[in-house]
């Protein structure tokens, strides 16, 4: 299987902007999906085919990706933006695979 | 608006059969536009998908499970099953349905159920 490694924490002060990484080999060669889960939650799509946004999410999410590594940035992280965040990856030549997650905290 | 509903047994005694079921509402599981998918999230921990089905019946399964899954669906009901056998405390988590979109190559989940939780104990 595809082999996604996120961090498990990053931490942030509010107004600041939060980084989080993804992980894989030649990762930039895949189209990379990102998912919000707040607690109690089921995961939202925050961003999709590296750097799309779906209606309704704000356009402080980013998405990055290349080489070895794509990254979800948030702008101007809010309080509301704590939560865990899951990378994943499929496609025809590999098969379905989520990141361990990242647990953003906002100071 | 597409929606899914788990429905199914919240605890399951060591050894047995787990059983769920999604139903889908404002979209039909027949359109063939989609993959229909089971995910699960023990406790405190992270995704894991467990494998997908499509209209036509074909199937995919996680290798790690692969032993003990079963998915099908029934599109008369527009619903599909997972039933998960030999469970043990490891198999405890919140279990998700979801339909999977497919699109420029790759696949994701845009729509999740709201998660069941499924405990195993006796």
């Amino acid at each position: 299987s595809y082999v996604l490694t996120q961090p498990p924490s990053v931490s942030v002060a509010p107004g600041k902007t939060a980084r989080i990484t993804c992980g894989g080999n030649n990762i930039g060669s895949k189209s990379v999906h990102w998912y919000q889960q707040k607690p109690g939650q089921a995961p939202v799509l925050v961003i999709y085919y590296d750097s799309d946004r779906p209606s309704g999410i704000p356009e402080r999410f980013s998405g990055s990706n290349s080489g070895n590594t794509a990254t979800l940035t948030i702008s101007r992280v809010e309080a509301g933006d704590e939560a865990d965040y899951y990378c994943q990856v499929w496609d025809s030549s590999s098969d379905p695979s989520f990141g361990g997650g990242t647990k953003l905290t906002v100071l | 608006q597409v929606q899914l509903q788990e429905s199914g047994p919240g605890l399951v005694k060591p050894s047995q059969t787990l059983s769920l079921t999604c139903t889908v509402s404002g979209g039909s599981i027949s359109s063939g536009d989609y993959y229909w998918s089971w995910i699960r999230q023990p406790p405190g921990k992270g995704l894991e998908w467990i494998g997908y089905i499509y209209y036509s019946g074909s199937t995919y399964y996680n290798p790690s499970l692969k032993s003990r899954v079963t998915i099908s669906v029934d599109t008369s009901k527009n619903q599909f099953s997972l039933k998960l056998s030999s469970v043990t405390a490891a198999d405890t988590a919140v279990y998700y349905c979801a339909r999977v979109n497919y699109g420029s190559g790759s696949y994701l989940v845009d729509y999740w159920g709201q998660g069941t939780l499924v405990t195993v104990s006796s």
